[in-house]
């Protein structure tokens, strides 16, 4: 069965600070990675996604996340954050092959940003 | 370019009431699904639909049923709505083959 696991509930960072946000998942073969925001009462928007191919990959807002099969992890990066990413940022595994298409959250990491 | 619509947008409800919380995405997407977002829970799976026609359970269905009417629109029916209903109602979409989903602006649901 798939999982994602989020292990820190709540960051928070100055603004201008670097940030990283880490995401686990169990799967047994390469899955397909997202990584979503959802700022306060709206719905969620994808950031970035991984399928194949280059291990480090380029969102939007200026994210970053790199997948690393040796620690089965997909964290998200950037390098100096603003008031406005904050949010609430939620990681996601799919299955290839999948016709479905259904994806698997982690519960969340809550990004508070100091000015 | 709307992608995914869902109304109403905020809804109070009393014990025992019924609702319906309308979904229709205008992309083709064949697969839909419906989540609650509640704090410290993430996301989690209500009911699914893979195509028109077919439905399935997710891993929280009690409490809820699903209709998917056409390819657009996948509804979601509360039929006796109970205060542990009270969460915000995500619908989303995709076409398959995980490429990720579009989702819905949500549905904010408080039952007294």
């Amino acid at each position: 069965a798939q999982s994602v696991t989020q292990p820190d509930i709540h960051i928070t960072v100055s603004e201008g600070a670097s940030l990283e946000l880490r995401c686990n998942y169990s799967y047994g073969a390469t899955p397909y990675l997202f990584w979503y925001v959802q700022s306060p009462g709206q719905g969620l928007q994808l950031l970035l996604k991984y399928f194949s191919g280059d291990t480090l990959v380029q969102g939007i807002k200026g994210f970053e996340a790199e997948f690393k099969r040796s620690q089965s992890s997909f964290n998200l990066r950037k390098p100096s954050v603003h008031w406005s990413d904050a949010a609430e940022y939620f990681c996601a595994v799919g299955a290839r092959g999948s016709t479905l298409g259904r994806l698997y959250f982690g519960r969340g990491t809550q990004l508070t940003v100091w000015p | 370019n709307a992608g995914v619509t869902q109304t109403p947008k905020f809804q109070v409800l009393k014990t025992g009431q019924s609702m319906t919380l309308q979904c229709a995405q205008d992309m083709n997407h064949n697969s839909m699904y419906w989540y609650r977002q509640d704090p410290g829970m993430g996301l989690r799976l209500i009911y699914y639909s893979a195509s028109e026609g077919t439905t399935d359970k997710g891993e929280v269905p009690n409490g809820y049923n699903v209709s998917r009417l056409n390819k657009r629109e996948f509804s979601l029916r509360l039929e006796s709505a109970a205060p542990s209903q009270t969460s915000v109602y995500f619908c989303a979409s995709n076409e398959g083959g995980n490429y990720g989903y579009t989702f819905g602006s949500g549905t904010r649901l408080t039952v007294v």
